[in-house]
């Protein structure tokens, strides 16, 4: 177990839906990063957080958006849901260590468009 | 850009000793990471490389050439619980450099045979 939760563990919805994943870093962890993986593209990251403010964003979809809210978890906003958009969105948490910070992964979101 | 390889497939037995190597081009640099993932579940941290040289942790070990831009994963004495996907990782320097994203190679998945 990593520290990072992420809810819910599973998502079906239906094309041109919006839906909501929510990740709660490990305790005293300032950093938030979101991750999409489906079986084509491997983990892609999309955007990462720092203590509530954008610091990178990569391959991210101008349909997701993301924000981290001041108790410090992060949601990540999908719409206009499309069936590519089915994977398993990560959610990782670290604090820089001189250097040496490390990414934790949360479980994931399963997420499945039909 | 980012370009990381690392083998598709590997396969081994039980007590063997397996190398999983990989090989990346970047245009920063600040540290690769190993990670393991079972399927369907999230990456677990495995390793850091930030200086030449070889880090050791119990049956995994992990090797870093920046000059050669090529790292390895050595895995002993295998379990079939080592069956998984290892996925390499590197660091960008970025702005601010603790606080950089993560690239991910497409992994390796490791079949361990009994």
């Amino acid at each position: 177990d990593s520290g990072v939760t992420q809810t819910p563990k599973h998502l079906i919805t239906a094309t041109g839906q919006r839906v909501t994943l929510r990740c709660s870093p490990r305790s005293g962890d300032l950093s938030v990063y979101w991750y999409q993986q489906s079986l084509d593209q491997g983990l892609q990251f999309l955007i990462h957080y720092y203590n509530g403010e954008e610091r990178a964003k990569g391959n991210i979809l101008e349909r997701f958006s993301a924000q981290q809210f001041p108790d410090l978890h992060s949601e990540l906003n999908l719409s206009s849901l499309e069936l590519g958009d089915s994977a398993l969105y990560f959610c990782a948490s670290s604090i820089p260590l001189a250097g040496r910070e490390t990414q934790y992964f949360g479980p994931g979101t399963r997420l499945l468009v039909l | 850009g980012q370009n990381i390889d690392q083998p598709t497939e590997m396969t081994a037995t039980e007590g063997a000793i397996v190398q999983i190597n990989c090989t990346y081009q970047t245009s920063g640099f600040n540290g690769l990471f190993w990670y393991q993932q079972h399927a369907g579940e999230a990456p677990t941290f495995l390793s850091y490389n930030v200086l030449d040289g070889l880090e050791e942790k119990g049956r995994f070990s992990s090797f870093l050439s920046r000059s050669k831009g090529y790292s390895y994963l050595l895995l002993k004495e295998l379990q079939m619980k080592d069956s998984a996907s290892y996925l390499c990782a590197v660091r960008d320097g970025g702005r601010g450099s603790t606080l950089g994203r993560l690239y991910f190679g497409r992994g390796t998945q490791l079949t361990v045979w009994p």
